[in-house]
C-alpha cells in the first residue's frame, strides 16, 4: 500500500489528452512539492516534472503538472506512442521523514 | 559524462549482508544529496534511504531502518548502502539517485541503471 495513491492504469489514443492523478495527505503533498517520474520498462526512471509544475530541460511542453491541496495531477497533451510508460508521483513526507512514491500508473497508448 | 553506476548486487541468503556502491562521475559529487530507491520485480518504486551532501544527515524507510546503512565517501565520489539481515522481501533492483541540489527532499534528477539484489535460500 503506497502512501500516495495513483490509478493503476490509464490509456488514450494518439493525439488525445490524458491526465494521471496522485492523492496524498497534509504531511506530504499538502505541505511539499510533487515530482513526477517516467519509467519505460527495463530502464531507469527519468525525472519528468518537479516542484509541481516545472519541466526539466528536454521534457516537451506537452507535459504539465499541477497541485491543489493534497492532490496533484500530470497531464499529457497530444499523446504519442512513445509516451507509453509507467508514471510515478513522489513527494517528501514530513511525518515519515522520508520520500514517498505513488504506486505508479501504467499508461497505454492505444 | 554525468552518470551514476551501481555495483555490488548479487544473490545472497536470508540473514546475510551485502554492500552496494554507486560511483558518480561528471559532477561535483560532494555538493549533492543522494538517495537509494529500489524496485521489486514487477512492482513500483520504493524509497530506501537518503544522505545529505556532507553525510551529516541520514534518513531511512521504516522497512529498512536498523538493518541498512547509507554512507558516502566524497573523496572517492562514491555512495554506499550496507545491507544487513537481508530478507526475501528485500529482493529488488537498487538504484542510486542524485538530488536536484544539496537538499534531501528531492526531486531525484539523475538515476543509475541499478543493481539487482536477490535474497533467496
Amino acid at each position: 500500500q503506497s502512501v500516495l495513491t495513483q490509478p493503476p492504469s490509464a490509456s488514450g489514443t494518439p493525439g488525445q489528452r490524458v491526465t494521471i492523478s496522485c492523492s496524498g495527505s497534509s504531511s506530504n503533498i499538502g505541505y511539499n512539492t510533487v515530482n513526477w517520474y517516467q519509467q519505460i520498462p527495463g530502464t531507469a526512471p527519468k525525472l519528468l516534472m518537479y516542484s509541481n509544475n516545472q519541466r526539466p530541460s528536454g521534457v516537451p511542453d506537452r507535459f504539465s503538472g499541477s497541485k491543489s491541496g493534497t492532490s496533484a495531477s500530470l497531464a499529457i497533451n497530444e499523446l504519442q506512442s512513445d509516451d507509453e510508460a509507467d508514471y510515478y508521483c513522489a513527494a517528501w513526507d514530513d511525518s515519515l521523514n522520508g520520500s514517498v512514491f505513488g504506486g505508479g500508473t501504467k499508461l497505454t497508448v492505444l | 559524462q554525468v552518470q551514476l553506476v551501481e555495483s555490488g548486487g548479487g544473490v545472497v541468503q536470508p540473514g546475510r549482508s551485502l554492500r552496494l556502491s554507486c560511483a558518480a562521475s561528471g559532477f561535483i559529487f560532494g555538493t549533492y544529496g543522494m538517495h537509494w530507491v529500489r524496485q521489486a520485480p514487477g512492482k513500483g518504486l520504493e524509497w530506501v534511504a537518503t544522505i545529505s551532501y556532507d553525510g551529516s544527515n541520514k534518513y531511512y524507510a521504516d522497512s529498512v531502518k536498523g538493518r541498512f546503512t547509507i554512507s558516502r565517501d566524497n573523496s572517492r565520489n562514491t555512495l554506499y548502502l550496507q545491507m544487513n539481515s537481508l530478507r526475501v522481501e528485500d529482493t529488488a533492483v537498487y538504484h542510486c539517485a542524485r538530488d536536484l541540489d544539496s537538499g534531501v527532499t528531492g526531486p531525484f534528477d539523475l538515476w543509475g541503471q541499478g543493481t539487482m539484489v536477490t535474497v533467496s535460500s
